[in-house]
């Protein structure tokens, strides 16, 4: 089974709102990464939290990091139509060479 | 500066049949990780080539294969193709397993 769940599946707001999603997994990381995904083509890197960081700042994104209770949560705040894609995380599970994924929330901004 | 370039973008085979899809790295990159994405779920971690070896390899059958060329490129081959393998494979660049880029990926279709 897939290291990462993303919660909630879906997710619709209207511009100018703030999404938030939240991914769980399941054993140790080293660092936990989030990517966007637009209409089922490649992965955009947005952001990377490392296993002794809390929280994480990019523009308009905010990453936390909760080791103790395996989860971690991205904030997009003021969102815009273009932000609308799926969103993945993605942790290493204990520093190996592979990602492990989630299965994603797909955003929807309504303009 | 290109990015990882993935070819073709799009492809339809035939159960049974046998399929070879291309990835170059980005420039200065020299590991090449494969993903395997079915639609509406997060990528699956193939398998990596470093130095023109497999480095580590997820959790897919002998039928999928790959080889890694001394430009770093790399290619992905699927024997025997089912209708499962059905999907959007993603290649990933990084040098030295460090900052990872992916490509827009392959559309496999089987028929």
């Amino acid at each position: 089974s897939q290291q990462g769940e993303e919660d909630p599946q879906a997710l619709s707001i209207q511009e100018g709102e703030n999404a938030t999603m939240n991914c769980s997994y399941k054993t140790s990381i080293n660092n936990l990464q989030w990517y966007r995904q637009n209409s089922g083509r490649g992965l955009v890197h947005l952001i990377l939290i490392r296993s002794n960081e809390r929280e994480k700042h990019s523009g308009r994104l905010r990453v936390t990091l909760d080791t103790s209770k395996k989860s971690s949560s991205l904030l997009i705040t003021a969102s815009r139509a273009a932000d609308t894609a799926s969103y993945f995380c993605a942790t290493d599970a204990g520093g190996g060479n592979q990602f492990y994924f989630g299965t994603g929330t797909s955003l929807t901004v309504i303009p | 500066d290109a990015g990882v370039t993935q070819s073709p973008t799009h492809l339809i085979k035939t159960r049974g049949q046998q399929v070879t899809l291309r990835c170059s790295p980005k420039s200065g990159h020299d590991t090449v990780s494969w993903y395997q994405q079915a639609l509406g779920q997060g990528p699956q971690f193939i398998f990596q080539y470093y130095e023109e070896e497999e480095r580590q390899r997820g959790n897919f059958p002998d039928r999928f294969s790959g080889h890694q060329f001394p430009n770093y490129s790399s290619e992905l081959n699927v024997n025997a193709l089912l209708l499962g393998d059905s999907a959007l494979y993603l290649c990933a660049s990084s040098l030295l397993r460090i900052g990872y880029t992916f490509g827009s990926g392959t559309r496999l279709t089987v028929v």
